[in-house]
């Protein structure tokens, strides 16, 4: 069965400096998806950034990137520049074939303050 | 773009009460919909999602269901809540499906049973 895990609850990193937030994922299929959504104290999911398991790039969108290491089995998130309204929860989720209906399964997620 | 809207925000009922929260969708048609429960500083649970009209898939057995009686309206009920009923109730929309499409999110209902 899918499953993905974040393997720290909560994070610091300092104002305008870089932080890696950690996510390894257990799939058998060759075929899946990649995604990190933020969600700051009012509740809401934004969605950060989307890697699929055959490109051959890693993913960037602004100041987030994706390091993703197939063989190892982890799609990282990078945040370069960290700003203060980056502090929020971040949750990794994986999506696998069938992808018509959609789902994606999340993990426990990673708690990032950015300190002044 | 969609939008995706939930009411109420908050809520607080009694155990045994029954529930009925509501997601409309503007902006999309025929969009895959989901309700996912949060508890607090956890990760998100699929309850329910549909691809269309009438069309529900339940993940995790509970006294909970939802109904799509409309092509952006997707309600999640139940006859009588639980206190483990208590969460942070999100419903999302997909548009399309393929392997990276997308899934936006509304605001999300808090409930506290009590």
């Amino acid at each position: 069965a899918q499953k993905i895990t974040q393997t720290q609850p909560g994070m610091f990193v300092q104002e305008k400096e870089a932080v890696t937030l950690d996510c390894t994922y257990d799939t058998s299929d060759q075929s899946y998806g990649l995604f990190w959504y933020k969600q700051p104290s009012s509740g809401e999911m934004i969605f950060l950034i989307y890697q699929g398991s055959y490109d051959e790039q890693n993913a960037t969108e602004g100041r987030y990137s994706l390091n993703f290491q197939k063989a190892r089995k982890s799609a990282n998130l990078v945040i370069s520049a960290s700003q203060l309204g980056d502090s929020a929860m971040y949750f990794c989720a994986m999506r696998e074939l069938p992808s018509n209906t959609g789902k994606l399964i999340f993990g426990q997620g990673t708690t990032l303050q950015v300190k002044p | 773009s969609q939008t995706i809207h939930q009411w109420p925000a908050t809520l607080v009922q009694p155990v045994g009460s029954p529930l009925s929260l509501e997601c409309t969708v503007e902006g999309t048609s025929n969009p895959n919909l989901y309700w996912y429960r949060q508890a607090a500083g956890r990760g998100l649970q699929l309850l329910f999602y549909s691809v269309g009209i009438g069309q529900i898939s339940s993940e995790v057995p509970q006294n909970l269901s939802a109904s799509r009686p409309q092509d952006r309206q997707f309600i999640l009920s139940s006859k009588k809540l639980l206190l483990s009923d208590s969460g942070f109730y999100l419903c999302a929309c997909q548009t399309g499906g393929s392997m990276g499409e997308t899934q936006y999110f509304g605001p999300g209902t808090r409930l506290l049973v009590l």
